[in-house]
């Protein structure tokens, strides 16, 4: 069955941490894995895609890592602000079909001063 | 170049009532996927569409929803005779192809209905 699991499901941290959040998948076969920032009310933004042969990817401050083997994708964020505030989705698209996007239940992320 | 534009942004219905989404992809975009959220929960799929036609709805139930999105004009999601459980935030997302292709898909800020 094609799931994606993601953890933690919360995390509270001071403003200028850094933190790692993580994505179990069971996608198979796998194209590529996404990770979307989705602040409250809004719709999700893209903040990086990586396909099978990257291991890692970095948009600002944000630093995604692919393990394809373990089937593990990680986020990093480092030097966090109050708008890193949100919702982080872990999403992974199948190699078949054309419903092939996999979503996370997401790990919601306050920054507090 | 606008991003995708979905309206009303709020939808309050009473039970019973049809409710009717719209989604205007981004230009040049002729895909659209609708997705349903749930308080605390992910997204959802519900149903996938080129212009004309629908590729898979396989994530929208049986009864009650259809979506379109037809030649010229907005795509549109609708729910007959609306359910208190039909209360959810509803997102349209947008790509310039099939996202197997690698296409980025591009999401609208959602409509959330509230059934009373």
């Amino acid at each position: 069955k094609n799931q994606v699991e993601q953890s933690p499901q919360s995390l509270i941290i001071l403003e200028g941490k850094n933190c790692t959040l993580q994505c179990n998948y069971t996608v198979s076969p796998f194209s590529n894995l996404r990770w979307y920032k989705q602040d409250t009310g809004r719709g999700p933004v893209s903040l990086t895609i990586m396909t099978f042969s990257e291991n890692t990817k970095s948009n600002g401050r944000y630093t995604a890592t692919l393990d394809a083997d373990t089937k593990q994708s990680s986020l990093h964020i480092t030097a966090s602000q109050l708008s890193d505030s949100a919702s982080y989705i872990c999403v992974v698209s199948a190699d078949r079909g054309a419903n092939n996007l996999f979503f996370g239940t997401g790990t919601r992320l306050t920054v507090i001063p | 170049n606008a991003g995708v534009m979905q309206n009303p942004r709020h939808l309050v219905r009473r039970r019973g009532q049809e409710a009717r989404l719209r989604c205007s992809p981004m230009k040049g975009h002729s895909h659209v996927y609708w997705y349903r959220q749930l308080p605390e929960e992910g997204l959802k799929f519900m149903v996938y569409l080129q212009k004309e036609n629908i590729i898979d709805e396989s994530g929208m139930p049986k009864e009650r929803f259809s979506a379109e999105f037809p030649k010229e004009g907005p795509s549109i999601l609708r729910i007959q005779q609306v359910v208190r459980g039909d209360s959810a935030a509803y997102f349209c997302a947008s790509s310039p192809g099939q996202t197997i292709a690698h296409y980025e898909q591009y999401f609208g800020p959602g409509t959330r209905l509230t059934v009373t």
